[in-house]
């Protein structure tokens, strides 16, 4: 079975200053990858995913990913993160099932907290 | 309003209690799934369903029970409600492959049970 594991729990970080969350998923066959966002007392909205193609991937509010097959990884990145980016971080993997139906298997989550 | 609504947003009740959660999307979307969000777990889906009167258990389903009469509402039973239930539920929906294509969430249900 598919799994994704999100390496830091939480991620403090200053205004302004670069940010990458880390995340790593377990597959034989190929993935579609997802970060989703969520603020405080909301539901998730999607920031970017990755199908096929490039491998950087641009999402809204300045974030970035990069899939890397061989690393197994899909790391999120932005070079200047604002107070507004405090939130908690989805990493998500879609595993495939016969019937043709994906299911989104989603990481731990990392909290980002962004200090003035 | 258009979008996905869930109520109620807060709920306390007893364990061993009947409680239903109840789920709405203006969209028309094909899919929709209940997740449910603890500590260190992340979100891990109890049930989906892929058009209506068609449910499917996901990783968490006991416990729970759902049905889908219509396309657009996805009510959640908890038959009888234990301290372990106690969860952030979050309901969702797609338009296609969820897979491939984008959820929407609801804003959440925080169920507390004592």
């Amino acid at each position: 079975a598919q799994s994704v594991t999100q390496l830091d729990s939480q991620v403090p970080v200053f205004e302004e200053a670069p940010v990458e969350l880390r995340c790593n998923y377990s597959s034989s066959v190929s993935v579609y990858l997802f970060w989703y966002v969520q603020y405080p007392n909301q539901g998730l909205q999607l920031l970017l995913k990755y199908l096929s193609g490039s491998t950087l991937v641009k999402g809204i509010n300045g974030f970035e990913a990069e899939f890397n097959k061989s690393q197994t990884s899909f790391h999120l990145r932005k070079p200047s993160v604002h107070i507004s980016d405090t939130a908690e971080y989805f990493c998500a993997v879609s595993e495939g099932s016969p019937g043709g139906y994906n299911k989104l298997i989603f990481g731990a989550g990392t909290r980002l907290a962004v200090h003035p | 309003d258009a979008g996905i609504t869930q109520s109620p947003r807060y709920k306390i009740t007893e364990t061993g209690r009947q409680v239903t959660l109840m789920c709405h999307q203006t969209w028309s979307h094909s899919y929709m799934f209940w997740y449910r969000q603890d500590l260190g777990h992340g979100l891990r889906l109890i049930y989906y369903s892929a058009a209506a009167d068609i449910t499917d258990k996901g990783e968490v389903p006991d416990g729970y029970v759902v049905s889908r009469s219509k396309t657009e509402n996805f009510p959640l039973t908890l038959e009888s409600a234990t301290r372990s239930q106690t969860s952030v539920y979050f309901c969702a929906s797609s338009e296609w492959d969820p897979g491939r294509y984008e959820q929407y969430f609801g804003p959440g249900t925080r169920l507390t049970v004592t």
